[in-house]
């Protein structure tokens, strides 16, 4: 069965990047699912950030883009997250997820606290 | 830009059905959006519950079911319980190449 970790700093000063990596076990990254960021404010909604696919062919929501790159190492199974430029808004619940092409059968991983304080 | 909608807020007795809608600010649900739903409780991570419309997810009770009424998505809770209080959140597949977008959310009160 398929599980996600997510790792990576909890605390990110303003105008630095964030930087996570999630861990997947149980199957191989190279198989056909797409891999996502999706973050949470706390509080607040689900947001999707993008996906990757094992190819490293990538996929970003338009108000990010600017911002944030997703890769993907298949050596370590593994595929991570960078978020520049980030502000006190960028503070959330960050998780990672598996889905299936052209569907949301999204399996989580348990998420991650990142905040961006001083 | 186009906002995926969803009611804010909704309560159901127990045993009661409730539905629960996702919409669009601009045009139509279709199953071409790929409508999915999901479960949270405070503190957890999501629980998928339905995908492509109306398919449960292993595990998810049949008394949880996914449609498309009239120009909107819809989760339908029937039989409601306690442990059935949590917010709900559907996501939709929005264009060509891959781009999804999170409504708001429902908090689902049992009372």
């Amino acid at each position: 069965q398929v599980q996600l970790q997510e790792s990576g700093p909890g605390l990110v000063k303003p105008s630095e990047t964030l930087s996570l990596t999630c861990t997947v076990s149980g199957y191989s990254i190279s198989g056909d699912y797409y891999w996502a960021w999706i973050r949470q404010p706390p509080g607040k909604g689900l947001e999707w950030i993008g996906s990757i696919y094992h190819s490293g062919s990538t996929y970003y929501s338009p108000s990010l883009e600017s911002r944030v790159t997703i890769s993907v190492d298949t050596s370590k199974n593994q595929f991570s997250l960078k978020l520049n430029s980030v502000t006190a808004a960028d503070t959330a619940i960050y998780y990672c997820a598996r889905n299936p092409s052209s569907s949301g059968n999204y399996v989580w991983g348990q998420g991650t606290l990142v905040t961006v304080s001083p | 830009q186009t906002v995926v909608t969803q009611e804010p807020s909704f309560s159901v007795s127990p045993g009661g059905t409730v539905t629960l809608t996702c919409g669009l600010t601009s045009g139509s649900v279709s199953s071409n959006h790929y409508p999915s739903w999901y479960q949270q409780t405070p503190g957890q991570a999501p629980r998928t519950l339905i995908y492509r419309t109306n398919t449960r997810s292993s595990g998810v009770p049949d008394r949880f079911s996914g449609s498309i009424l009239g120009n909107k998505a819809a989760l339908t809770i029937t039989g409601a319980q306690a442990d059935d209080e949590s917010n709900y959140y559907c996501v939709l597949h929005m264009g060509s190449g891959i781009y999804w977008v999170f409504g708001g959310g429902t908090k689902l009160t049992v009372l």
